[in-house]
């Protein structure tokens, strides 16, 4: 059985630095892309970023370009998310999210979702 | 403002057909596959629909995707109390270079 155990979420003040980290088990994980996405409370689902099974396409959203950095450890099995210069607007749930697929663009999908680490940004 | 447009909200009786509609650009769902997910309250998105039309296993045969041109539908047929949820079309953006959601549906089930 596919899991995907986020951590690392909690209260940051604007400006500061969080990273986030997801642990996954029950599948072959360098075999998929890995995402992270997000929900603000109450709103839509936003894809943050994205990438393939060796870390030599990744994606961002343009609203987090240049603030984060997704990354991961093949060899721990675990999925980073690196957050600076953190703005009231990026609160939200992270959600860790495996691809379907080896590589980061369509054909795609996310398959498996972990329950989300909460980033509430304030000061 | 999403990249993909879905209506706000829908709704249907119990046993009735209801369609959620997604409609994006030749960049998204003109040149590329659509997924859907649905996401019950308080829980996780879940896959219910991906490559426009295929369900992974374990999804009732009462959901169903289609695409034409650059817009995507889903259907739920029979619907039932507990397909009570928010639904979310999404897919790759080729000028964007990045994943794209839809705004999301609640389905209402009166």
């Amino acid at each position: 059985e596919v899991q995907l155990v986020e951590s690392g979420g909690g209260l940051v003040q604007p400006g500061r630095s969080l990273r986030l980290s997801c642990a996954a088990s029950g599948f072959r994980f360098d075999d998929y892309a890995m995402h992270w996405v997000r929900q603000a409370p109450g709103k839509g689902l936003e894809w943050v970023s994205g990438l393939n099974w060796n870390s030599d396409s990744i994606g961002y959203a343009d609203s987090v370009k240049g603030r984060f950095t997704i990354s991961r450890d093949n060899a721990v099995n675990s999925l980073y998310l690196q957050m600076n210069s953190l703005r009231v607007e990026d609160m939200a749930l992270y959600y860790c999210v495996k691809g379907f697929r080896r590589w980061l663009q369509s054909p795609n999908s996310f398959d498996s979702w972990g329950q989300g680490t909460l980033v509430a940004v304030s000061s | 403002q999403s990249v993909l447009t879905q209506p706000p909200s829908a709704s249907g009786t119990p046993g009735q057909r209801v369609t959620i509609s997604c409609s994006g650009s030749s960049s998204n769902i003109g040149s590329n596959t659509v997924n859907w997910y649905q996401q019950l309250p308080g829980a996780a998105p879940k896959l219910l629909i991906y490559n426009n039309d295929q369900r992974p296993s374990g999804v009732p045969g009462r959901f169903s995707g289609s695409k034409s041109g650059t817009s995507a539908s889903l259907a739920i047929s029979g619907l039932q109390s507990e397909d009570e949820a928010d639904y979310y079309c999404a897919g790759w953006d080729d000028r964007l270079k990045g994943w794209v959601f839809g705004g999301g549906t609640k389905l209402t089930v009166l």
